[in-house]
């Protein structure tokens, strides 16, 4: 069971795009339709912003949306805010009852 | 609103048990809606799953830990515990509890997280 695959930096301006990838294989990310997306600032807690690939708990910014194509996993941030700046990680069932994190993504807002 | 809370000693010896709890407020441990976990994070890195427990006692481990990892549940007071055996340098991490859906499959509540220093 090895950490998914995760950019360990991304950037852009505010009001831009910008996408985090997160690679795995056909025993996790491939295999289930259970990929959720973590933010966290620093000091804090991770928060869930995405689940179940491209789901939405309630009082997440539709800014925030979810894509899997074959191991690859997807977070897109739309229309980019300061308040965006933070470590994003990515989690996937791996079956068995285990669960695989990410290595983590520095998202900065240049 | 559910609210879990981390509890336990900040500093362990090598080679002794790191022992933390969870007190569960606002809510019930005792469902079947959720799965009570821990999860760590090494200092500046990633996060890790460390493994959770079912309101029935069932427990799941991360194979890289199993060996050394035991969580348990105490419903008469709504916690749930992590021991990890034979500490090294390398278990010195921050400490989360959470909270795991059963339906969505994903951890939906978190703890603020203790940090645990393995050190003499």
């Amino acid at each position: 069971q090895s950490a998914l695959t995760q950019p360990p930096s991304a950037s852009g301006s505010p009001g831009q795009s910008v996408t985090i990838s997160c690679t795995g294989t056909s025993s996790d990310v491939g295999g289930y339709n259970y990929v959720s997306w973590y933010q966290q600032h620093p000091g804090k807690a991770p928060k869930v912003m995405i689940y179940e690939v491209s789901k939405r708990p309630s009082g997440v910014p539709d800014r925030f949306s979810g894509s899997k194509s074959g191991n690859t996993a997807s977070l897109t941030v739309s229309g980019l805010q300061a308040e965006d700046e933070a470590d994003y990680y990515c989690s996937s069932y791996a079956g068995s009852n285990t669960f695989v994190f990410g290595g983590g993504t520095k998202l900065t807002v240049l | 609103q559910v609210q879990l809370q981390e509890s336990g000693p900040g500093l362990v010896k090598p080679s002794q048990t790191l022992s933390l709890t969870c007190t569960v407020s606002g809510g019930s441990i005792s469902t079947d809606n959720y799965y009570w976990s821990w999860i760590r994070q090494h200092p500046g890195t990633g996060l890790e799953w460390i493994g959770y427990i079912y309101y029935s006692g069932s427990t799941y481990y991360n194979p890289s830990l199993k060996s050394r990892v035991a969580i348990s549940l105490d419903t008469s007071k709504n916690q749930f515990s992590l021991n990890l055996s034979s500490v090294t340098a390398a278990d010195t991490a921050v400490y989360y509890c959470a909270r795991e859906t059963t339906t969505f499959v994903h951890f939906d509540s978190w703890g603020q997280g203790t940090l645990v220093t393995v050190s003499s």
